[in-house]
């Protein structure tokens, strides 16, 4: 079974804490993406990558940084957790053009800043 | 990518065929219309996409109107796991177009 795996379902971290999320897609995807999904605002779009070292800002970058040394690997890194990045955080990737099924989700993680 | 409507919230008996409508009189020739659904605390799971055509794989049918303005879902036999959150997305196939979820139909199936 394909699949992006993220390797925390649930994490607490505090204020001021460097956080890494990482995330790992097991189908030679070229496009990996992270998004953060909020109550009554849906899912938005934080980073994404076409191809590894390569990154584009989404719709709401503030905050965040990302990482993509290797092809299967994107990490999302939180500078210095906030308690308003407490959030839901979903990885995705696809193949460029998304043909097929287009984006496969991990199963998220639950980020709590206190 | 073109705006999609879909309804808030929808109920559907345990057995019985849910019909999700979605509106996207805005379509380009080249976009597609993806549905995805998201089960409460997952991931956004991938339903099925179509141009055109009808299109009918084993977890669902896609039926899009003549005019591609419109398409609906269509779970046959819905059991209480298909409860969920289902998104439409139109999206064109090229290399940098983005998945943009709306705020999807929460699709609740009752015994």
């Amino acid at each position: 079974d394909v699949k992006v795996t993220q390797s925390s379902r649930y994490l607490v971290k505090r204020t001021g804490e460097k956080v890494f999320l990482e995330c790992v897609q097991d189908m030679d995807h070229e496009n990996m993406f992270w998004y953060r999904q909020d109550p009554g605002l849906g899912l938005r779009l934080i980073y994404f990558s076409y191809d590894v070292k390569m990154k584009e800002k989404g719709d709401i970058p503030e905050g965040y940084s990302v990482s993509r040394e290797k092809k299967e690997r994107f990490s999302l890194i939180l500078e210095s957790a906030s308690t308003n990045q407490t959030s839901m955080y979903l990885c995705a990737s696809s193949f460029v053009g998304g043909q097929g099924a287009g984006y496969t989700f991990g199963s998220g993680t639950r980020l709590t800043v206190v | 990518d073109a705006k999609t409507t879909q309804p808030t919230s929808m109920d559907c008996a345990e057995g019985r065929a849910a019909n999700l409508p979605c509106n996207h009189s805005t379509i380009s020739g080249n976009e597609y219309v993806y549905w995805y659904r998201q089960i409460h605390s997952q991931g956004p799971q991938y339903i099925i996409h179509g141009l055109k055509n009808n299109e009918t794989n084993e977890m669902a049918s896609l039926i899009i109107t003549e005019d591609r303005k419109s398409s609906t879902l269509i779970l046959p036999h819905a059991t209480l796991r298909d409860t969920a959150v289902y998104y439409c997305i139109v999206r064109g196939y090229n290399a940098g177009n983005m998945l943009t979820f709306g705020g999807g139909t929460r699709l609740m199936v009752k015994p």
